[in-house]
């Protein structure tokens, strides 16, 4: 399976602290995409980084991806009792999938964020 | 754009029974996709098009199952007979492919629950 695995499955930490979730994955990909789903929502697209990045940020998000080791994470930081949510991973393949667009999304990670 | 549209937002039925789900997409996105929410599972998806033409069918669970994109601005999802273990929230998505970018970033809709009893 190409889908990405999230780590860890829950986080629980107080307003301001920083907030970090990994993602690891199987196959080579063209891009990796964090979601994040609020209880009872759709997914919302959070931010993207292709295969070729290692750093990118976006207001509060910073996302690393090393493809050596097949790995991503996402930082949240100062983070807000708004950001408790599930976090997803979902990788799009480097092969004939890039062409497809197909996205795998793994289990996701639960984040509380305790005021 | 009201963005992706989904309905009904929850829909309980029987054991046996026909359920159609409904999805309208972006205007102008070009891909469609249907995904199945589960604690069990995770998200996995069931079935894409794109431009109205289903790619890859291969999650789909089985017959009961079937999904339909007669045109651009409309696709259903149907189970007949429907089960216990369907019991789940459908989504629907779409995004905007084009130019070989492969980044296909997805919106999806709110997502529609089902219980079968």
């Amino acid at each position: 399976s190409q889908q990405g695995e999230e780590d860890p499955q829950a986080l629980s930490i107080q307003e301001g602290e920083n907030a970090t979730m990994n993602c690891s994955y199987k196959t080579s990909i063209n891009n990796l995409q964090w979601y994040r789903q609020n209880s009872g929502r759709g997914l919302v697209h959070l931010i993207l980084i292709r295969s070729n990045e290692r750093e990118k940020h976006s207001g509060r998000l910073r996302v690393t991806l090393d493809t050596s080791k097949k790995s991503s994470s996402l930082l949240i930081t100062a983070s807000r009792a708004a950001d408790t949510a599930s976090y997803f991973c979902a990788t799009v393949a480097a092969d004939r999938g890039s062409t497809l667009g197909r996205l795998y999304f793994g289990r996701g990670t639960q984040l509380t964020v305790w005021p | 754009d009201a963005g992706v549209i989904q309905s009904p937002r929850h829909e309980v039925t029987e054991m046996g029974q026909e359920v159609t789900l409904r999805c309208k997409p972006i205007s102008g996105h070009n891909s469609l996709f249907w995904y199945r929410q589960t604690m069990m599972r995770g998200l996995e998806l069931l079935i894409y098009f794109n431009n109205n033409v289903p790619i890859d069918d291969s999650g789909m669970p089985e017959d009961r199952f079937s999904a339909k994109m007669p045109n651009a601005s409309f696709s259903t999802l149907k189970i007949q007979p429907s089960e216990p273990r369907d019991s789940a929230v459908y989504f629907c998505a779409s995004s905007l492919r084009g130019g070989g970018t492969g980044a296909n970033v997805l919106t999806f809709g709110a997502g529609s629950r089902l219980t079968v009893l």
